[in-house]
């Protein structure tokens, strides 16, 4: 166990319908990406939270994505109008600020299968 | 933009045997690199990193890497392996720091190996 959470461990879903995921980070970890991970794949970046703002956010994250970290602690990633290709693991990842050389800890993620 | 090629997608080896990862990367900025861990239904776990100095690192469980600049690769290594070591490998790298760049340290990752230690 980092310290990670994440919720839900495991979502099914429809085809169309909306998910949203939560991610709790290590209490003094400011810095919080997303990744996600597709069968017999690593993890692809998808965005990036300094305290509250969205700094960096990938090709890969459609405008059917939104993240939030409203006060700069726990985060949500939200896909609206789920496809089937949207399903993979998503992986919240945190740590402390400062350099980028400071490791990342990984939470154990959430299963997305869309039907 | 960087990439990460992991060489094996699959390792099998038998136990007390030793094992070499291979991991390949491509930037065009200096970068740090590191190796996780995935255990099965588990997030990824932090074996080792490469930042600077000593291009031989150890990390944890008797894991060690070498980083070689000129091959740009960052081999992973363990003299012998356990059944508990049967998991899946990821090879990342991340932007180093660069004079008047943001560096904010997402993680690009290789496609991972899937090692398996029989007894």
């Amino acid at each position: 166990d980092t310290g990670v959470s994440q919720d839900p461990r495991h979502k099914i879903t429809k085809r169309g319908q909306n998910v949203t995921f939560r991610c709790d980070p290590i209490s003094e970890h400011n810095r919080l990406y997303w990744y996600r991970q597709t069968l017999g794949q690593g993890p692809e970046f998808l965005t990036y939270f300094q305290n509250e703002a969205q700094l960096e956010k990938s090709r890969l994250l459609s405008d059917r994505f939104s993240a939030e970290r409203p006060k700069g602690s726990f985060s949500t990633l939200e896909i609206q109008r789920t496809e089937q290709g949207d399903s993979a693991m998503y992986l919240c990842a945190t740590r402390r600020g400062g350099s980028s050389q400071e490791t990342q800890y990984f939470g154990p993620g959430t299963r997305l299968l869309v039907l | 933009a960087q990439s990460v090629t992991q060489l094996d997608s699959q390792v099998p080896v038998f136990e007390e045997a030793p094992v070499e990862l291979r991991c390949n990367y491509s930037s065009s900025v200096s970068v740090y690199l590191f190796w996780y861990v995935q255990y099965p239904n588990q997030g990824l776990q932090l074996l080792l990193k490469y930042l600077s100095g000593s291009t031989l690192v150890k990390g944890i469980n008797g894991f060690e890497a070498e980083f070689n600049k000129s091959q740009t690769s960052f081999h992973l290594r363990k003299p012998s392996v356990h059944i508990s070591d049967t998991a899946e490998y990821f090879c990342a790298v991340s932007e180093g720091l660069i004079p008047g760049g943001t560096s904010y340290g997402k993680l690009t990752f290789g496609q991972g190996t899937i090692l398996t230690v029989h007894p």
